[in-house]
């Protein structure tokens, strides 16, 4: 099922570069995310737009910036990239934020060198 | 923020028996409370929710119970399988966001 996409699905890369994940999903919904999963699998929400518009900045290191040129797709670009970033990042979207059921793709595993 | 804590964190059952997960949480307002499945190297996937204005939801071998009172929810599934084995996560609803639980590693002896 291609709902929730997201590329590459792998990416490694040495410490100072600069990347950038994709994300987009055809189920119409108006919310999307980005999330950080860990070494330990814990979740954490890093961003959410609903309509282009952001919601939720999670205290995230500004070398982090996320992009939804429309509301279909939500990019993550990251400067200047450290050992810590190195985790499974987790896009999803809902209908609408808060209450309500979030799909995930199937993230994007970023190795840092 | 909103606090959840998520027990236990590894728990390994024998095939056909049940297993419990359960979460606590401090916001009230909290509404919405969805359970996730994560198989390794796969995605999340949600595998049953509940508002909080029912007591507890059933979907084949899978059930959640909420008690808003108390404030907390359990997933229970029943007659587990080898492939219920994975990482499940609690969520709950509140400021415009899910908060999720850390993760429970349930692991079905054959």
């Amino acid at each position: 099922d291609t709902a929730v996409s997201q590329t590459p699905k792998y990416l490694v890369t040495q410490m100072g570069n600069d990347k950038s994940i994709k994300c987009e999903q055809n189920l119409g919904h108006d919310t999307m995310y980005w999330y950080k999963q860990d070494s330990k699998k814990f979740l954490k929400i890093m961003f959410s737009y609903n309509n282009k518009e952001l919601i939720i900045n999670e205290t995230v290191p500004n070398r982090f910036s996320p992009k939804s040129p429309d509301k279909a797709h939500l990019n993550l670009h990251i400067n200047s990239l450290e050992l810590g970033d190195s985790a499974v990042y987790f896009c999803a979207s809902s209908q609408d934020y808060a209450s309500d059921t979030q799909y995930f793709g199937p993230g994007t595993r970023l190795t840092v060198l | 923020g909103e606090n959840v804590e998520q027990h236990p964190s590894t728990l390994s059952v024998q095939e056909g028996d049940s297993a419990v997960i359960k979460c606590t949480y401090s916001d009230s307002a909290s509404n919405y409370f969805p359970w996730y499945k994560q198989e390794l190297g796969k995605r999340p996937q949600l595998i049953i929710d509940i508002r909080s204005n029912v007591g507890e939801k059933k979907d084949q071998r899978i059930a959640v119970t909420l008690n808003k009172t108390a404030k907390h929810f359990s997933l229970h599934i029943t007659e587990t399988q080898p492939e219920d084995s994975a990482v499940y996560f609690c969520a709950l609803s509140g400021n415009e966001k899910l908060t999720f639980g850390t993760g429970t590693r349930l692991t079905i002896i054959p």
